[in-house]
């Protein structure tokens, strides 16, 4: 089946640095990967698309300036959480579908900031 | 009101029990239905998905679909302790061309606890 690796898994930062995180599609091309957050005990929430070779398209609310989305090749997209403060600690996943095919999640980045 | 409702438990049983999880939306557009399986600290898992009204069965699991009220809702049977997580229902709508299960709208999860 596909497989999403993201990467790091965990990582801490101080609070003004920037974080890069990745997201593999492992065994398909994907034109389309989309980056969630999530709060403790909470769902899922879409934070925006990245399009391969296109800007993404963020959802109402994200700061696009703030969160820096990256979909450079059709198995690689990067999320950069830039000027990181405490309140964007949270849970960080990347999600990929195959062509017609439903989306698959990574494991999830957990991002501390301090 | 939240597009999609899911009663966020949490949910204990025995071992050997059936597992009733369901969720309700509002948003007509929603034509693609999933479950997900989320152990903590981990991303979610994809459990079931589909797109009609009925029963979609899946070893233990089925998926339940009625469009005309607007619920959906996913048995486990045989629950097992390794079924212990949070069970997350997430529907889409349909789009013209492209990826049609992209731009998923979660429930809020079920916690789920099987004690042996």
């Amino acid at each position: 089946g596909a497989v999403v690796s993201q990467h790091p898994s965990w990582v801490i930062c101080k609070s003004g640095t920037s974080v890069k995180i990745e997201c593999r599609s492992l065994d398909f091309q994907a034109t389309t990967m989309f980056w969630y957050r999530q709060f403790p005990k909470q769902s899922l929430m879409l934070m925006a698309t990245s399009n391969e070779g296109s800007k993404a398209t963020y959802e109402q609310g994200v700061e696009k300036d703030k969160f820096l989305i990256n979909h450079a090749s059709l198995t690689l997209s990067t999320l950069t959480v830039t000027s990181a403060h405490p309140e964007d600690s949270s849970f960080y996943i990347c999600s990929a579908s195959a062509h017609r095919s439903p989306l698959h999640f990574g494991n999830g980045t957990r991002l501390t900031v301090t | 009101q939240k597009e999609v409702e899911q009663d966020p438990g949490p949910l204990s049983v025995p071992e050997g029990a059936i597992v009733s999880l369901n969720c309700t939306y509002s948003n007509s557009a929603f034509q693609y239905f999933m479950w997900y399986r989320q152990y903590s600290r981990k991303g979610p898992e994809l459990l079931m998905y589909t797109y009609s009204s009925g029963n979609k069965e899946d070893g233990r699991f089925t998926a339940q679909v009625d469009k005309s009220s607007k619920y959906i809702s996913l048995f486990i049977r045989d629950s097992q302790p390794s079924d212990s997580a949070t069970y997350l229902c997430a529907m889409s709508p349909r789009y013209a061309g492209g990826t049609s299960y992209g731009k998923l709208t979660f429930g809020q999860g079920t916690i789920l606890t099987v004690h042996p």
